[in-house]
């Protein structure tokens, strides 16, 4: 059974930084394309970033670049997101999610951490 | 590309049949997936490539359309099958979701 449980969510300051891991089994980690998604209090799903399955790229929305790095351990099958000058914007539970081998759909997903920014 | 779903919200009764549609700002092929989100699990896809039923989605499910205009179904609707619902779109980067459906009963 695919499993992926993410962790390193908590509340922080503006301008702080965080970072989230996603512990993964059930599934050969190292042959998925992996990423992460967000979803604001009260609002939709929002794709944050995605990484190749040996890491050699990755592609992220415009409004986290330079901000946040998506990295992964495929040795520990763990995917990770690093937050550095966090927003309030960026308030969401961010969930971890495999890509398809076929296309960049989402057939797993876990059950989210929650990242909440404020003073 | 901006997927522009519609209705926000639709209420309905076990038995019936009803429709969300989403539509794309630009052409992306049959490159959607639809999404069902439940309080307290993970989202389950049900639907890829426009209309492939992922493993485990129930028959009363189908998707359809190509180009810019995409339609989910769900017929004779069961009580599980009340939730929110989500398209996205992954013809390019960045991918993006519609804003949600939520069925209630009616």
């Amino acid at each position: 059974e695919v499993q992926l449980v993410e962790s390193g969510g908590g509340l922080v300051q503006p301008g702080r930084s965080l970072k989230l891991s996603c512990a993964a089994s059930g599934f050969t980690f190292s042959g998925y394309n992996m990423a992460w998604v967000r979803q604001a209090p009260k609002k939709g799903l929002d794709w944050v970033a995605t990484i190749l399955y040996d890491g050699s790229w990755t592609y992220y929305r415009d409004s986290v670049k330079g901000r946040f790095t998506i990295s992964r351990d495929n040795a520990k099958s763990t995917l990770y997101l690093q937050m550095d000058s966090l927003m309030s914007e960026d308030t969401a539970t961010y969930y971890c999610a495999t890509h398809d081998n076929k296309g960049y759909w989402f057939p797993y997903w876990g059950q989210g951490t929650l990242v909440t920014v404020s003073s | 590309v901006q997927m522009t779903q519609s209705p926000s919200y639709l209420a309905a009764s076990p038995g019936e049949s009803v429709s969300i549609s989403c539509k794309a700002s630009k052409r992306i092929r049959n490159n959607v997936a639809w999404y069902q989100e439940k309080p307290g699990k993970a989202n389950k896809l049900l639907i890829h490539s426009g209309s492939t039923l992922q493993s485990g989605t129930p028959s009363r499910f189908s998707g359809s359309g190509s180009g810019t205009d995409f339609t989910l179904t769900i017929r004779s609707l069961e009580s599980e099958d009340f939730a929110v619902y989500y398209c996205q779109q992954y013809d390019e980067f960045s991918f993006t979701f519609g804003s949600g459906t939520k069925l209630e009963v009616k």
